[in-house]
């Protein structure tokens, strides 16, 4: 079945370091792919996507791209703040039906001063 | 933008009770909402998917008649923990799938969460 895998963390990083969150995926056909972030004791927020091969998800400085021939959607980010500081999960969805979505176990970032 | 609201946020209860929880999309239409459920420091368990005016559809291991779920209009879709024990505490949260040209990506937005604490 559809899967996807992250890199375990937790990450720690200082303030202003380049971050990358791994994520690669197990799906048939052309799954979209997202990127999820939850703050400590919220919901999660929609932080980019991207629905084909090749197409760049960007927001707030964070970028993924779809990598088909590798199946992977990192996430990057050149230089992070303290207030990135939360848990991201990437998901995938399979168009049609009802687009569930399947998370990965979620990478917590925590960014030090 | 698409928000989502909860309500409640907190709630806490005594074992052998009944909580329901409800989820709102307030600037958009949902045909389909989305329960998930999350322990602490995991991922998000999908435990149903709610489509307005039908039965919910539950992922297999969920029990029916313990998370009975509503959706009554385009905006709302309520989640009951019937029965409520101490294993069901949790973290739930919910997502509204705004409604879209029929085929296309679809982006689902999620609701704050609700933190039930079962005495």
């Amino acid at each position: 079945g559809d899967s996807v895998t992250q890199m375990e963390g937790p990450v720690t990083l200082s303030e202003e370091a380049f971050l990358t969150i791994n994520c690669t995926y197990t799906a048939t056909g052309y799954p979209s792919l997202f990127w999820y972030v939850q703050y400590p004791g919220e919901g999660l927020q929609l932080l980019l996507k991207a629905t084909k091969a090749d197409d760049k998800g960007s927001n707030k400085g964070f970028e993924a791209t779809y990598r088909k021939e590798t199946t992977s959607f990192h996430l990057e980010k050149g230089s992070v703040q303290v207030s990135d500081s939360a848990v991201y999960f990437c998901a995938l969805s399979r168009a049609g039906g009802y687009n569930k979505l399947i998370f990965g176990a979620g990478t917590r970032l925590a960014v030090h001063p | 933008g698409a928000v989502v609201s909860q309500h409640p946020s907190w709630v806490i209860c005594k074992s052998g009770t009944s909580v329901k929880i409800e989820c709102r999309s307030l600037d958009f239409q949902a045909t389909t909402m989305f329960w998930y459920r999350q322990f602490p420091k995991q991922s998000l368990m999908l435990m149903a998917t709610s489509n307005e005016g039908s039965k919910a559809t539950y992922e297999q291991g969920v029990e029916k008649d313990k998370f009975l779920i509503n959706h009554a209009s385009l905006t709302l879709s309520t989640l009951t923990v019937t029965s409520a024990h101490p294993e069901d505490s949790s973290f739930y949260i919910c997502s509204a799938r705004e409604r879209g040209i029929a085929g296309g990506p679809r982006t689902q937005y999620f609701g704050p969460g609700t933190r039930l604490l079962v005495l």
